[in-house]
């Protein structure tokens, strides 16, 4: 079973407009951590946001926002007034504990492309 | 300041072949991982060392080790180099190795070819 999906391979959105892309996880570790990330063309990957399994409230890191719900095991990213800079890949991962080790997953990613 | 580095930025090696890839932490970050990216996938897990111990270790063979030094920095090395090792390989550094510091940032990767 997949431990991140991401099942928009593409996306589009308007330029200003508000997308929300979306990620489900599986994990049994009660103590997670997710993460967004953006790779643009050049490859480099640039961190966007984090939320714990134990916060209470939903991360928010400017225009973007994790829409967290923890009983559906989904972590959408919602990025509003989106910006022609913001066509890229996005990545969703998780940190998971397994039998006292640390592993990093990541989802196949969505394509967002901001149209102008 | 400066963010994770990361050398070389691109190397070309034949099959059978060893290879080392570099990595230098964001400072004052003592945690590194290393990813492994195919063209059109995201990344994979590879190795988490923290102060210079393993931490966390993906579904890699034993041709892949790596290693941390006193100074944070780290390097990732291959044995018998395969045709499906050709990727990019993607180092990111953090503070610790649990919790919201966790956070990791990457550089920005070395593109291994094996031919």
């Amino acid at each position: 079973a997949q431990k991140i999906t991401q099942t928009q391979p593409g996306m589009f959105v308007q330029e200003k407009e508000a997308v929300t892309l979306d990620c489900t996880y599986d994990t049994s570790d009660p103590s997670y951590g997710l993460f967004w990330y953006k790779q643009p063309s050049s490859g480099e990957m640039i961190f966007l946001i984090y939320q714990g399994s134990y916060d209470q409230q939903n991360a928010t890191e400017g225009r973007y926002s994790l829409n967290f719900q923890k009983a559906r095991k989904s972590a959408n990213l919602v990025i509003s007034a989106s910006q022609l800079g913001d066509s890229a890949m996005y990545f969703c991962a998780m940190r998971e504990n397994d039998s006292g080790t640390y592993k990093y997953i990541f989802g196949t990613g969505t394509r967002l492309k901001v149209l102008a | 300041d400066a963010g994770v580095t990361q050398s070389p930025t691109h190397l070309i090696k034949t099959r059978g072949q060893h290879v080392t890839l570099r990595c230098s932490p964001i400072s004052g970050h003592k945690s590194v991982s290393w990813y492994q990216q195919v063209l059109g996938q995201g990344p994979q897990f590879i190795f988490q060392y923290y102060e210079k111990e393993e931490r966390g270790r993906g579904n890699f063979p034993d041709r892949f080790s790596a290693r941390q030094f006193p100074n944070y920095s780290s390097e990732l090395n291959v044995n018998a180099l395969l045709l499906g090792d050709s990727a990019l390989y993607l180092c990111a550094s953090s503070l610790l190795s649990s919790g919201r510091t966790d956070t990791q940032y990457f550089g920005p990767g070395t593109r291994l070819t094996v031919l």
